[in-house]
């Protein structure tokens, strides 16, 4: 069965501070992951996703994350972190086609301090 | 307009009591889930569809039911609601095209 590992709950940075949330998966075959971003009261909006290829995606809101096979891990980062990205952060794994069946992970909530 | 919609956005009922949670979109997907979200646990796959004639449990299907009337529409009832459904709810669509899932804005349900 597929899994995902999100280790820390709540992170503080500092407003313009660097920036990476972890994220570890368990999947049988080459994965769809996918990070997605919850504003307070908000839905979700997709950061970025991953199927294959270059292993480093480019994300919006100058997001970005890296996938290592070998450590089976999807983490996501930020050069320098703007005040309005705080807000909820959920890593997922998914089948192909289509994306269906996600399995998220229990999410990272992002505080940030000016 | 948005793509996915919810409705109701949020609902205060009591334990017994039958509801429904809407979903309607105009993304033109066959694909259509319905997830819950509690504090600490993320989100949790309820039910999916594949297309009008294609249901399936997903996690956590127990106390609840779900009906696709057409592409577009997908439908999720609450039989007799119990306090510990109290979650916010997400309705999503996908297809084959574009590889990501796409949610609605969430409803909101407290069972008193």
């Amino acid at each position: 069965a597929q899994s995902v590992t999100q280790p820390d709950i709540h992170i503080t940075v500092s407003e313009g501070a660097s920036l990476e949330l972890r994220c570890n998966y368990s999947y049988g075959a080459t994965p769809y992951l996918f990070w997605y971003v919850q504003s307070p009261g908000q839905g979700l909006q997709l950061l970025l996703k991953y199927f294959s290829g270059d292993t480093l995606v480019q994300g919006i809101k100058g997001f970005e994350a890296e996938f290592k096979r070998s450590q089976s891990s999807f983490n996501l980062r930020k050069p320098s972190v703007h005040w309005s990205d705080a807000a909820e952060y959920f890593c997922a794994v998914g089948a192909a086609p289509a994306a269906s069946k996600l399995t998220f992970g229990t999410g990272t909530r992002l505080q940030v301090t000016l | 307009d948005a793509d996915v919609t919810q409705t109701p956005r949020n609902r205060i009922t009591k334990t017994g009591k039958r509801i429904m949670l809407e979903c309607s979109q105009t993304k033109g997907h066959d694909r259509m889930y319905w997830y819950r979200q509690d504090p600490g646990l993320g989100l949790r796959l309820i039910y999916y569809s594949f297309d009008v004639k294609d249901i399936n449990k997903g996690e956590i299907s127990d106390g609840y039911s779900v009906s696709r009337q057409a592409q577009a529409k997908f439908s999720l009832s609450l039989e007799s609601a119990i306090p510990n459904q109290t979650a916010l709810y997400f309705c999503a669509t996908s297809d084959y095209r574009v590889n990501e899932q796409f949610f609605g804005p969430g409803t909101r349900l407290t069972v008193l």
